[in-house]
């Protein structure tokens, strides 16, 4: 089945950029069928999603992230990958990378099938 | 942006309880929502999409309904193992939002 792992540093500098990686293994970034995504939750608080990419390398961002954050993919690889820029300790969090698959019936129908395990990342000097 | 008011957001409840969770869109998305459950320690894990459809391999005693402005996710027998945080998200829109969670304890 398909599995998601991410990967990067665990502590980033304030106003330094964080990047990580999600690796996609049992089938392709490349399927025409799913969105590539990246959520991600503070310490003890809710989920928040960041954007998806797919495979094409079109994108969609949360506003609140947009000037910041940029989410590509690399079909050679089987990877997608997670820019966030002049971060904060706000930014402290677990990133989660996702599959957002689709059923269709007289409309699409998203959700998030497969998740990663998480990587935590801390901002702080 | 389209915003989720889950309640209640913590609860109480006993193995073997019926328990009836609801999540209130600050507009209507249709049949456009979907539950997760999350463990502590542990990422998201997918319960139910299109509102009511219940993904495969998840135990038939969680049910999801409603449609528009008002959700409800219903586990019918609590199991030891359901004792969790969960979410709804909406789909209908960009950007996709969560609720705040509702935190499922043990009595």
């Amino acid at each position: 089945q398909v599995q998601l792992q991410e990967s990067g540093p665990g502590l980033v500098k304030p106003s330094e950029t964080l990047s990580l990686t999600c690796t996609v293994s049992g089938g392709s970034v490349s399927s025409g069928s799913y969105y590539w995504s990246w959520i991600r939750q503070p310490p003890g608080k809710g989920l928040e999603w960041i954007g998806y990419v797919f495979y094409s390398g079109s994108t969609n961002y949360n506003p609140s992230l947009k000037s910041r954050v940029t989410i590509s993919v690399d079909t050679s690889k089987n990877q997608f990958s997670l820019r966030l820029i002049s971060v904060t300790a706000a930014d402290t969090a677990v990133y989660y990378c996702a599959r957002e698959g689709y059923y269709y019936a007289s409309g699409y129908y998203y959700y998030m099938d497969v998740w990663g395990k998480g990587s935590t990342v801390t901002v702080s000097s | 942006d389209i915003q989720l008011t889950q309640s209640p957001s913590f609860l109480s409840a006993s193995v073997g309880d019926s328990v009836t969770i609801t999540c209130r869109p600050s507009q209507g998305i249709s049949s456009y929502l979907a539950w997760y459950q999350q463990k502590p320690g542990k990422a998201p894990k997918l319960l139910i999409y299109a509102a009511s459809t219940l993904q495969s391999g998840v135990p038939s005693r969680f049910s999801g309904s409603g449609s528009g402005t008002e959700f409800t996710l219903t586990i019918s027998s609590l199991q030891p193992e359901d004792f969790a945080t969960y979410y709804c998200q909406q789909v209908n829109s960009f950007p996709r939002t969560f609720g705040q969670g509702t935190k499922v304890e043990i009595k």
